[in-house]
């Protein structure tokens, strides 16, 4: 089946440094890519929708100049958290539609940041 | 209203009992319906989709109840490895619920 991949998988880092978190479809292209958020013993949060060749969407309450997203390619999306605070720790998961009927969702394995 | 609710549980169940979750829907619009499956520190993974028409997959069932607004997922002769967190998620992926936590029990 289809493959995306997180990278890195885990991250330190102190607070007011930029952390980039990079998500990659490794057998297939994704025009469209999503990115989530996940705070211990909750769901799934959309945070955005990462277009490739256009600017991202963003779900309200996310602040686009804090998460910076660029989908550079057909294969790559970049999730980038600008001047990280202990409160943006999380689990930092993306994922990318199939291309044929858009409704599986393949998911990356998750980022888990940690902002000291 | 959030999009979509379920009980968080958490579901302590003996290996080979039935177990049932919902999961509520507030915008009657919504076409299709997933419920995928979470293992702790882990990415969800696709377990099933529901339509109109419900879907069984072994001993899993999901049901879509459009009148209630609901979706279900059954879980027949538990076994051990299916502890896990289970989320629904509607629509198109863009809401998940906060998930059902599940433990089979020897």
């Amino acid at each position: 089946g289809a493959v995306v991949s997180q990278h890195p998988s885990w991250v330190i880092c102190k607070s007011g440094t930029s952390v980039k978190i990079e998500c990659r479809s490794l057998d297939f292209q994704a025009t469209t890519m999503f990115w989530y958020r996940q705070f211990p013993k909750q769901s799934l949060m959309l945070m955005a929708t990462s277009n490739e060749g256009s600017k991202a969407t963003y779900e309200q309450g996310v602040e686009k100049d804090k998460f910076l997203i660029n989908h550079a390619s057909l294969t790559l999306s970049t999730l980038t958290v600008t001047s990280a605070h202990p409160e943006d720790s999380s689990f930092y998961i993306c994922s990318a539609p199939d291309g044929t009927t858009q409704e599986t969702q393949y998911f990356g394995p998750g980022t888990r940041l940690l902002v000291l | 209203r959030k999009e979509v609710e379920q009980d968080p549980g958490p579901f302590n169940v003996p290996e080979g009992a039935t177990v049932a979750f919902n999961c509520t829907y507030s915008n009657s619009a919504s076409q299709s319906f997933f419920w995928y499956r979470q293992d702790c520190r882990k990415e969800p993974k696709l377990l099933m989709s529901v339509y109109s028409s419900g879907n069984e997959d072994g001993r899993f069932t999901a049901q879509l109840n459009r009148a209630s607004q609901y979706i279900s997922l059954l879980i027949r002769d538990s076994k051990l490895s299916d502890s896990a967190t289970y989320l629904c998620v509607a629509p198109s992926h863009l809401f998940f619920g906060t998930g059902t936590r599940l433990t089979v029990i020897p």
